[in-house]
């Protein structure tokens, strides 16, 4: 159980397009979902955090209207990638969690070359 | 002070031994505690949580905790080389309970070797 499904895998794409990636609980509800970021061999770096039908919360440093976070449903959570440059290229990774004090789940990461 | 501490290693141990990996943390109110291992390129991967004093046990994996000492640390037994990799501890502060924020250690690399 608590399965984390995020797609695409991988994305090359040309700077200046947006990109948008989809995370999904396959078997739970997920009140709350994360979204990371990490470099290599650097630690996994919250970018925010989203609940079903509200607005996401970002953390210190990181711009709202660059990364678009949508949570629309117990189910999906969505980013947003807007107008992406090279330094955006990164492993991007959701997590979901079923509520208050539940382990996350990850999905298996996004990994984004912007060229 | 690092709000969740663990010494990034490598710790490396051999084939058949018991690793022991550790963390620290800084929120005395911390009310849940996670262990995760991440392979290189890949994301990472729930091992075990627990949210009591005393130890959690699921098969070769042993959690511990001990709150007034603000530690947890994660034990494997009959280390295998599959086991290498890096292993977050995460924790979920006080300040949290109402998001499920969990906070992570820099994580410790294992290497077990054959």
């Amino acid at each position: 159980g608590a399965v984390v499904s995020q797609h695409p895998s991988w994305v090359i794409c040309k700077s200046g397009t947006s990109v948008k990636i989809e995370c999904r609980s396959l078997d739970f509800q997920a009140t709350t979902m994360f979204w990371y970021r990490q470099f290599p061999k650097q630690s996994l770096m919250l970018m925010a955090t989203s609940n079903e039908g509200s607005k996401a919360t970002y953390e210190q440093g990181v711009e709202k209207d660059k990364f678009l976070i949508n949570h629309a449903s117990l189910t999906l959570s969505t980013l947003t990638v807007t107008s992406a440059h090279p330094e955006d290229s990164s492993f991007y990774i959701c997590s979901a969690s079923a509520g208050l004090n539940q382990p996350q789940h990850f999905g298996d990461g996004t990994r984004l070359s912007i060229l | 002070q690092k709000e969740v501490e663990q010494n990034s290693g490598p710790l490396s141990v051999p084939e058949g031994a018991i690793a022991s990996l550790n963390c620290t943390y800084s929120d005395r109110g911390s009310q849940s505690f996670f262990w995760y291992r991440q392979y290189s390129g890949k994301s990472p991967e729930l091992i075990m949580f627990i949210y009591s004093n005393g130890d959690k046990e699921d098969g070769r994996f042993t959690a511990q905790l001990n709150k007034a000492s603000q530690y947890v640390s994660l034990l494997i037994r009959d280390s295998q080389p599959s086991d290498s990799a890096t292993y977050l501890c995460a924790v979920n502060p006080r300040g949290s309970s109402n998001t499920g924020k969990l906070i992570f250690g820099q994580g410790t690399t294992l290497q077990v070797k054959p």
